[in-house]
């Protein structure tokens, strides 16, 4: 079983709609939870951490679950410029230096 | 210019070749990353170093070596390439104390 699990997509929407990415981890001692965004045939970058309490980013809103262990991330009003692939990520410090990846979701916004 | 630098970009090899991955640095951070993607996989950490003088295994290691040579400089080196090296590597650096690893623009290897 993969430490870190995601659906890998592709989820297929149309501009200006709500989409839920969610993802599992089997580490019941992750510390850390964040989401990274990766564009086609480039370096990954982060987009956002996730915290307890879930937080929110403009049009972005990440939500943990501890006892389920796992976190999900949500776009509103999907933009064409959404379209990447979105990589769930825990570590087992609160430093968050050392990461697990998923293996990503892609997303693809349609005009 | 960018932060996280490496080198080459692109690299076509032939299995049993030696070959290095350079990355380098000016962020200032004293902790650099290797790891590899292959498709579906998920980024998997290969060796990481937390100073100049400090050298770890990450989760898939074996046929792999690396040096850090200073501070804004860690090499990865392929022994003896083998066809199932053949993955985008990336250089990842992060400060002490917080979370967020920057990355470089990946390196394509392609071992024959």
């Amino acid at each position: 079983r993969k430490e870190v699990e995601q659906d890998p997509g592709p989820f297929n929407v149309p501009e200006g709609a709500t989409v839920a990415f969610n993802c599992t981890y089997s580490n019941s001692a992750s510390q850390s939870f964040f989401w990274y965004r990766q564009d086609c045939r480039k370096e990954p970058k982060l987009l956002m951490s996730v915290y307890s309490s879930g937080n929110e980013d403009g049009r972005f809103t990440a939500q943990l679950n501890r006892a389920s262990q796992y976190i999900s991330l949500l776009i509103r009003d999907s933009k064409l410029s959404d379209s990447a692939t979105y990589l769930c990520v825990v570590s087992l410090n609160n430093a968050g230096n050392m990461l697990t990846f998923g293996g990503g979701t892609r997303l693809m916004v349609k005009p | 210019d960018a932060d996280v630098t490496q080198t080459p970009r692109n690299r076509i090899t032939k299995t049993g070749k030696r070959i290095m991955l350079e990355c380098s640095q000016t962020k200032g951070h004293d902790r650099m990353y290797w790891y590899r993607q292959d498709p579906g996989l998920g980024l998997r950490l290969i060796y990481y170093s937390f100073d100049v003088k400090d050298i770890n295994k990450g989760e898939i290691s074996d046929g792999y070596s690396v040096s850090r040579q200073a501070q804004a400089k860690f090499s990865l080196s392929l022994e003896s390439a083998i066809p199932n090296q053949t993955a985008l590597y990336f250089c990842a650096t992060s400060d002490v104390e917080k979370a967020t690893q920057y990355f470089g623009p990946g390196t394509r290897l392609l071992v024959l």
